[in-house]
């Protein structure tokens, strides 16, 4: 059975850093990509970032560019989303998903919740 | 960066009808569309991949079809267990934009 479970998340004040983690298991980690898409308490979805099985490629939303850091461990079968200089629109739940190459996602996390707050 | 507009944004039709909800591209994604199903309180389930192809386990009364811009997703005969969000999503190239979501619900 797929799993996908992250950790990390939190309340944490402006302009500092939070890492998220994401620990796979019931698949051969290393044959997919993996992103990080997120949603605010309420609204839609956000795609954040994308890593490459191999973390060739990696891509990033606009709103999180040059501030998140995407990667992975393949070894530990671990996703990170190291975030930086949070801002409070940065709150959301965080989901770990997998996809074939860089496609659609077939498999989510549960999520973890990210607040941004003073 | 290419934009997804889905419409509408929420819609209230009764058991048995037939909804449709459109996603529509800024710029051509030949067939690299997926749609997602949210339902309250729980997490994003894939239902359609490739603008129409149905993902193991959805019902038959779900399809999808467009090309290039202009994407549909139906529901032929809508049920009480379909109520929830709908995303479209794009996967052609980064970044992987979703659409707003469609919220329906039941009469």
């Amino acid at each position: 059975e797929v799993q996908l479970l992250e950790s990390g998340g939190g309340l944490v004040q402006p302009g500092k850093s939070l890492r998220l983690s994401c620990v796979a298991s019931g698949f051969n980690f290393d044959d997919y990509a993996m992103h990080w898409i997120r949603q605010a308490p309420g609204k839609g979805l956000e795609w954040v970032s994308g890593i490459s099985w191999n973390s060739r490629d990696i891509d990033y939303g606009k709103s999180v560019r040059g501030r998140f850091v995407i990667s992975r461990d393949n070894a530990k079968n671990s996703l990170f989303l190291q975030m930086n200089s949070l801002r409070v629109e940065d709150t959301a739940f965080y989901f770990c998903t997998r996809s074939a190459a860089f496609y659609f996602s077939d498999y989510w996390g549960q999520g973890v919740l990210v607040t941004v707050s003073s | 960066d290419i934009q997804m507009t889905q419409s509408p944004s929420s819609l209230s039709a009764s058991v048995g009808d037939r909804v449709t909800i459109t996603c529509r591209a800024s710029r051509g994604i030949n067939i690299f569309l997926a749609w997602y199903q949210q339902k309250p309180g729980k997490v994003p389930k894939i239902i359609i991949s490739e603008a129409s192809t149905l993902h193991s386990g959805v019902p038959s009364r779900f399809s999808g079809s467009g090309s290039g811009t202009d994407f549909t997703l139906t529901i032929s005969s809508l049920q009480p267990e379909d109520a929830g969000t709908y995303f479209c999503q794009k996967y052609n190239t980064a970044p992987l934009t979703f659409g707003g979501g469609t919220k329906v619900e039941i009469k």
